[in-house]
């Protein structure tokens, strides 16, 4: 078991760039999450995905950002045309639905995102 | 609406004492309410959690406690260590066991 990766770790990137984060759930995890976290606050959600079938989104979700899960196995996050408020780190954890297990989540390190 | 409150927000305890953290949620269908606890620039790591049908579970050094009635839920922490310094989170599931939804955060300072 390999834990949640994620990649990259780090990414700095000049304003109205585009940037794809790509998340690896735990494996055989059908449930895929992503939120985004800032400096001195809680993870706030942003979607999640059931397989491939994409379950829910937030409102934080602008029509800048867009995330898949083709095959569901693993994600991509994508924010196109970014501006400094997107400076964030970009969670993604992974569960697997069952009556014993159900709803246990772990998370990646996180991906550090950057906007200049 | 989907709301979960953490207090306090920093915590500063001597090394051996007990710490606790307490949460309250809003909506009374959540029924798993996890711990995680955050280190500096790592994600946050699953430390104990606790599912509706019971009223507290033990790990070691750390408990959590839920009350259903009063929708609150508690993380204790005993004989902290220096190594227990961290920022936790209380979290609640909403959405039948989607989506989390996270505390503020609670800073944990133990000095030696």
């Amino acid at each position: 078991d390999t834990g949640v990766s994620q990649d990259p770790r780090h990414k700095i990137t000049k304003r109205g760039q585009n940037v794809t984060f790509r998340c690896d759930p735990i494996s055989e995890h059908n449930r895929l999450y992503w939120y985004r976290q800032t400096l001195g606050q809680g993870p706030e959600f942003l979607t999640y995905f059931q397989n491939e079938a994409q379950l829910e989104k937030s409102r934080l979700l602008s029509d800048r950002f867009s995330a898949e899960r083709p095959k569901g196995s693993f994600s991509t996050l994508e924010i196109q045309r970014t501006e400094q408020g997107d400076s964030a780190m970009y969670l993604c954890a992974s569960s697997v639905t069952g009556r014993i297990s159900g709803n246990t989540i772990y998370f990646g390190e996180g991906s550090w995102l950057t906007v200049v | 609406g989907e709301n979960v409150e953490q207090h306090p927000s920093t915590l500063s305890v001597q090394e051996g004492d007990s710490a606790v953290i307490k949460c309250t949620y809003s909506d009374s269908a959540s029924n798993y309410f996890p711990w995680y606890k955050q280190e500096l620039g790592k994600g946050p790591q699953l430390i104990i959690d606790i599912r509706s049908n019971v009223g507290e579970k033990k790990d070691q050094r750390i408990a959590v406690t839920l009350n259903k009635t009063a929708k609150h839920f508690s993380l204790h922490i005993t004989e902290t260590q220096p190594e227990d310094s961290a920022v936790y989170f209380c979290a609640g599931v909403y959405n039948q066991g989607g989506k989390l939804i996270f505390g503020q955060g609670t800073e944990l300072s133990v000095k030696p």
